[in-house]
């Protein structure tokens, strides 16, 4: 089983539309949870940290579920500009480091006019 | 306050030759971070460091690569006797501390011709 699986995509979208990308992870120890997004050939950026509460920033709305180890990415009132690939992203916690994160391969979004 | 700097932005080196890439954190970051991201691949940890420090390398390959974050001056990371299979995007990340959102340098495509 991989650390972190993503549907690859693409996820092909019209411009208004709600879409969601769902994440697992296999280390139950794991800490840290965050989505980036990474424009081509560009480095990836910090779109938000998830919390077992569950957070929302505008538009996107992040959860966790520990229980299943299932992070999901929610983007309401899709733009043309959110077009990206989506990285679900978690830290291998294990030898007292926590720094070392785990990149899943991405899900592709293409919101098209 | 200027984000985390990389330099060169593209490196073109001869098989056999070796590579330099340097890595500068964001003002007040203390902890470095190397990934490397192969063509249509998802990124992969290589290596974490503090000043004067490698904390975690259980990402770099065991020959030709070395990293380090000297108390003055930016992070090196260093390929010896460079082979095609290293051509990718290497990409700097820094945080405050090792818990904390990782933020992302533009990164250097290292290309072995």
């Amino acid at each position: 089983r991989k650390e972190v699986e993503q549907d690859p995509g693409p996820f092909n979208v019209p411009e208004g539309a709600t879409v969601a990308f769902n994440c697992t992870y296999s280390n139950s120890a794991s800490q840290s949870f965050f989505w980036y997004r990474q424009d081509c050939r560009k480095e990836p950026k910090l779109l938000m940290s998830v919390y077992s509460s569950g957070n929302e920033d505008g538009r996107f709305t992040a959860q966790l579920n520990r229980a299943s180890q299932y992070i999901s990415l929610l983007i309401r009132d899709s733009k043309l500009s959110d077009s990206a690939t989506y990285l679900c992203v978690v830290n291998r916690s294990y030898g007292g480091s926590q720094g070392n994160l785990i990149f899943g391969k991405g899900t592709k979004l293409s919101v098209k006019p | 306050n200027a984000g985390v700097m990389q330099n060169p932005r593209h490196l073109v080196r001869r098989r056999g030759q070796e590579a330099r890439l340097r890595c500068s954190p964001m003002k007040g970051h203390s902890h470095v971070y190397w990934y490397r991201q192969l063509p249509e691949e998802g990124l992969k940890f290589m290596v974490y460091l503090q000043k004067e420090n490698i904390i975690d390398e259980s990402g770099m390959p065991k020959e030709r690569f070395s990293a380090e974050f000297p108390k003055e001056g930016p992070s090196i990371l260093r390929i010896q006797q460079v082979v095609r299979g290293d051509s990718a995007a290497y990409f700097c990340a820094s945080s405050p501390s090792q818990s904390y959102e990782q933020y992302f340098g533009p990164g250097t495509r290292l290309t072995v011709t």
